[in-house]
């Protein structure tokens, strides 16, 4: 299987940084990894597809990027509604496999 | 719109068997493949299998195999997802999941509201 490995694990921010979140994969993926944002007590939402598309309706501050092993997820000005935890996910070959998650708190 | 909505929470004790129905509207049903996704409390998301509508053709995860079936039923638009022999780890939320298809690349772009299943004694 393929392992997906995030760093860091938990983040501390404040409202207008530059927050970026990377993702590792233990093999060549290509760009097929995407990118989740999940709120506490709700379903996982759709942010980036393909490494670096951004999904219909999400706001323009949420970026990717990467290819084979190693990808980023930036959130260019941090706003009270991203706090939240983010998942990569490869979808190269199953069994698909998630991270293990950033959760972004508030400084 | 799309909608995946699925059924409530479960309390099973452990050896016994789940069942959690995912219906899904709005779109075509046997268009999509759909997905399930567990999350034990306080962990992250972890990928159990999927189910093509179309033909009602399975993959599961092997951690899953010989434990899981996923079917459907195409007259009412539901998927089901049946995990046997429950033991304590198996207590999270578990998610069904649509897939989007954008080039070659596919993703979940749509989730049910997720069942909570309980297992205890």
């Amino acid at each position: 299987d393929i392992q997906m490995t995030q760093s860091p694990s938990s983040l501390s921010a404040s409202v207008g940084d530059r927050v970026i979140i990377t993702c590792r994969a233990s093999q060549n993926i290509n760009t097929y990894l995407n990118w989740y944002q999940q709120k506490l007590g709700k379903a996982p939402e759709l942010l980036i597809y393909a490494a670096s598309s951004l999904q219909y309706g999400v706001p323009s501050r949420f970026s990717g990027g990467g290819s084979g092993t190693g990808f980023t997820l930036t959130i260019s000005s941090l706003q009270p509604e991203d706090f939240a935890s983010y998942y990569c996910q490869q979808g190269y070959t199953f069994p698909w496999t998630f991270g293990q998650g950033t959760k972004v708190e508030i400084k | 719109q799309v909608q995946l909505v699925q059924s409530g929470a479960e309390v099973k004790k452990p050896g016994a068997s789940v069942t959690i129905s995912c219906k899904a509207s709005g779109y075509i049903f046997i268009d999509r493949d759909v997905h399930w996704v567990r999350q034990a409390p306080g962990q992250g998301l972890e990928w159990m299998g999927l189910l093509k509508p179309r033909g009602g053709s399975t993959n599961y995860a092997q951690k899953f195999q010989g434990r899981v079936s996923m079917t459907r039923d195409t007259s009412t638009n539901t998927i089901y997802m049946q995990l046997n022999s429950l033991r304590s780890d198996d207590t999270a939320v578990y998610y069904c999941a649509r897939v989007t298809y954008s080039s070659g690349w596919e993703s979940f772009d749509y989730w049910g509201q997720g069942t909570l299943v309980t297992v205890s004694s």
